[in-house]
C-alpha cells in the first residue's frame, strides 16, 4: 500500500537555524517523491521533486531508499519559509499522487 | 498561461440542491484531478482523468459525479450532498506520468447546509 508519513504536525525554528522536515514513505514499487508547499493564502505548489535533485529556495531533499525517507532540509531558515509543507508520492503509473498529513513550519524572527 | 482556474471560489448549497464545480487549464495537460481537502488535513484524491477518460475513482460516493467535456475542462457535479461533504475541493492538472508536477487551482470552498 502507498503511504506517506510526516511525523511532525508543527515545526517551529528561529530564523537562521537549520530546518529538517521529515517524510517517510511506504511503497512496494519504485516511488517518485515530491515536496509541495502552501504559503498563506496561496495555492498548493511544487517545491521540488527527487528525480531532479535540485535545490529550490535553499531547500534540498535526498531520497534514501534504505530508510524509505525523503526529508526536506534547509541550512538557514528564513521567515518567508513559514508555510505548510506536504510530502507526496506518485505511483508507478504516475496518476495517483498521495499526500502526507503535512508539517506546518513556523520560522520565528 | 500556467494556471488552473476554479469556479466558483465559494459555494453554499442545501442538501437537496444540484450544483457543479468547474475547473479549467490551458497548459495542454492531459491529466486532470479532483481532490478533497478537509480543514487541517492533506488533499485526498477523488478522481483522475487521463486523456479525457476517467482512470481513477477512489471509491467516491455517487453523489459526486465528475465530467471531462474536453481536455481543458473538468467538472464536478454535486447532488444530494451531506454536511460532512463540506470541504475545499481542489482541481489539479499535469502532463501525466510519474515525474510530472501537478498544478493546483485555488479551490472551491464548499459548504453544505
Amino acid at each position: 500500500a502507498q503511504r506517506v508519513t510526516q511525523p511532525e504536525k508543527l515545526l517551529s525554528v528561529f530564523k537562521g537555524a537549520p530546518v529538517e522536515l521529515k517524510c517517510n514513505y511506504s511503497y512496494s514499487g519504485s516511488p517518485e517523491l515530491f515536496w509541495y508547499v502552501q504559503y498563506s493564502r496561496q495555492r498548493l505548489q511544487l517545491l521540488l521533486r527527487h528525480i531532479s535533485r535540485e535545490s529550490i529556495k535553499g531547500f534540498t531533499a535526498d531520497l534514501n531508499k534504505g530508510e524509505t525517507s525523503f526529508h526536506l532540509k534547509k541550512p538557514f531558515a528564513q521567515e518567508e519559509d513559514s508555510a505548510m509543507y506536504y510530502c507526496a508520492l506518485s505511483n508507478t503509473g504516475g496518476f495517483k499522487t498521495i499526500f502526507g498529513a503535512g508539517t506546518r513550519l513556523f520560522v520565528k524572527a | 498561461d500556467t494556471e488552473v482556474t476554479q469556479t466558483p471560489k465559494h459555494l453554499v448549497m442545501g442538501m437537496t440542491n444540484k450544483k457543479s464545480l468547474k475547473c479549467e487549464q490551458h497548459m495542454g495537460h492531459r491529466a486532470m484531478y479532483w481532490y478533497k481537502q478537509k480543514a487541517k488535513k492533506p488533499p485526498e484524491l477523488m478522481f483522475v482523468y487521463s486523456y479525457e477518460k476517467l482512470s481513477i475513482n477512489e471509491s467516491v460516493p455517487s453523489r459526486f459525479s465528475p465530467e471531462c467535456p474536453n481536455s481543458s475542462l473538468l467538472n464536478l457535479h454535486l447532488h444530494a450532498l451531506q454536511p460532512e461533504d463540506s470541504a475545499l475541493y481542489l482541481c489539479a492538472s499535469s502532463w501525466g506520468g510519474r515525474d510530472t508536477e501537478a498544478f493546483f487551482g485555488q479551490g472551491t470552498r464548499l459548504t453544505v447546509v
